[in-house]
């Protein structure tokens, strides 16, 4: 199975700021079928992107992807309060599915 | 609206069998099949395995295959994540999602239900 690497474990930064996430794939993932998933305490996943690089449907334009093969990346061009959660990624290319250990972006 | 509600939280022991549903409303639900992700306390998110409802076709992840079963009734638009004998280790938030397909870009799951609790305990 693919196994999803993703960096840093925490991310410590202030509203405004620019947050940078990175997911590494074990082998290449197929199609580029990879997706950031946004996770709050007791809330389900929100889809953010998929196809590496696509935003999901209202999703904010300061939310991009990109990245191809093993290496991708999220970008949040300036956080809002209400962007500190957990960012999952998850490749969808190739069975089993995978999903990444997950970033927590915190309030420094 | 497009929903996915899931049945309410359940206890149980160890050996116990259990279903728990997952009803999709506002949209086409054999047009969409449905995954199931578990979410083991405090850790990421993990795949278990998938359903096209128009057919009942599952595929399931390897590491689940033979302790999980995976169905769906379409005439009451409802999936279900079962177990026959329950561990210690099934407790978990276990969601449902719906995605378009499985070879696609669109593929990832897009709508997602509010969880369902199971805690199994002697």
């Amino acid at each position: 199975e693919i196994v999803l690497t993703q960096s840093p474990g925490t991310l410590s930064l202030s509203p405004g700021e620019r947050a940078t996430l990175s997911c590494r794939a074990s082998q290449s993932v197929t199609m580029n079928y990879l997706a950031w998933y946004q996770q709050k305490p007791g809330q389900a996943p929100r889809l953010l992107i998929y196809g590496a690089s696509s935003r999901a449907t209202g999703i904010p334009d300061r939310f991009s992807g990109s990245g191809s093969g093993t290496d991708f990346t999220l970008t949040i061009s300036g956080l809002e309060p209400e962007d500190f959660a957990v960012y999952y990624c998850h490749q969808y290319g190739t069975s089993p599915w995978t999903f990444g250990q997950g970033t927590r972006v915190e309030i420094k | 609206e497009v929903q996915l509600v899931q049945s309410g939280a359940e206890v149980k022991k160890p050996g116990e069998s259990l279903r728990i549903s997952c009803r999709g409303s506002g949209y086409t639900f054999t047009s969409y099949w449905i995954t199931w992700v578990r979410q083991m306390p405090g850790k990421g998110l993990e795949w278990l395995g998938r359903i096209d409802p128009a057919d009942s076709y599952t595929n399931y992840s390897p590491s689940l295959q033979g302790h999980v079963t995976i169905s769906a009734d379409k005439s009451i638009s409802t999936a279900y994540l079962q177990w026959s004998s329950l561990k210690a280790s099934d407790t978990a938030i276990y969601y449902c999602a719906r995605h378009e397909g499985i070879v696609m870009v669109t593929a990832t799951p897009d709508f997602w239900g509010q969880g369902t609790l199971v805690t199994v305990s002697s």
